[in-house]
């Protein structure tokens, strides 16, 4: 069975600063795809990113970046800079190749920049 | 383009009522997820459709049901609702139902049940 796990239940950081949110998956599927999406107070997911189990490269986009690593079945996530619009629950999910559009969530982060 | 859209956005109903939920995908997009957000339970995954059929269903008692419409609007059912269907009903819609391709959510409708 598929299984995201996101340790770190919450995080507080001051406003600047770099911040990392991990994210652990199982599976035994050899295709499948990762996502990240950002939850705001006002409640909507919004989607970051995805990724394949067949693309392992890197990714960055403005103050974000993903870390994708196979070896470890990680699939990190660093802002960079934190701004406290950052503040929001990050959830890292999962679908794989014989789940159809079943996302599995992990938990969550809690992220809090402090002003 | 408008976002996924889902009505009502906040609810109140009593146990043992039933409730309807209602969501518009985003246009051109045919597969519909819904799920339930709570803080113990998490993001839990209630059911997926695709032009009009259910392709794949959680670990949802049959209380919970769905349908699609033919312009992929859909819609969700909770019958003899408890205290323990409170929580953030969320749907999502993807483009064409195909594997891994991002979904996209609304902003949920809140349902309290009392």
């Amino acid at each position: 069975a598929q299984k995201v796990t996101q340790v770190q239940t919450e995080i507080s950081v001051v406003e600047k600063e770099d911040v990392t949110l991990d994210c652990v998956y199982e599976t035994r599927d050899t295709t499948y795809y990762l996502f990240w999406y950002k939850q705001p107070p006002s409640g909507e997911l919004v989607f970051l990113i995805r990724r394949n189990s067949f693309d392992e490269q890197n990714e960055i986009s403005g103050r974000y970046s993903w870390n994708f690593q196979k070896s470890t079945s990680s699939f990190n996530f660093t802002i960079t800079a934190s701004q406290v619009v950052d503040s929001a629950v990050y959830f890292c999910a999962f679908i794989s190749n014989f789940g159809n559009e079943k996302l599995t969530f992990g938990t969550g982060t809690r992220l809090t920049i402090i002003p | 383009k408008a976002g996924v859209t889902q009505t009502p956005r906040y609810l109140i109903k009593t146990r043992g009522q039933q409730v309807t939920l209602s969501c518009s995908p985003i246009s051109g997009h045919r597969s519909v997820s819904w799920y339930q957000q709570t803080p113990g339970q998490g993001l839990q995954f209630l059911f997926e459709y695709f032009s009009e059929t259910q392709r794949n269903k959680g670990n949802f008692p049959g209380r919970f049901s769905g349908r699609q419409f033919s312009n992929s609007r859909s819609e969700m059912n909770v019958s003899t609702l408890e205290l323990g269907d409170s929580a953030l009903y969320l749907c999502a819609s993807s483009l064409v139902g195909r594997q891994g391709y991002e979904q996209y959510f609304g902003p949920g409708t809140r349902l309290t049940v009392t």
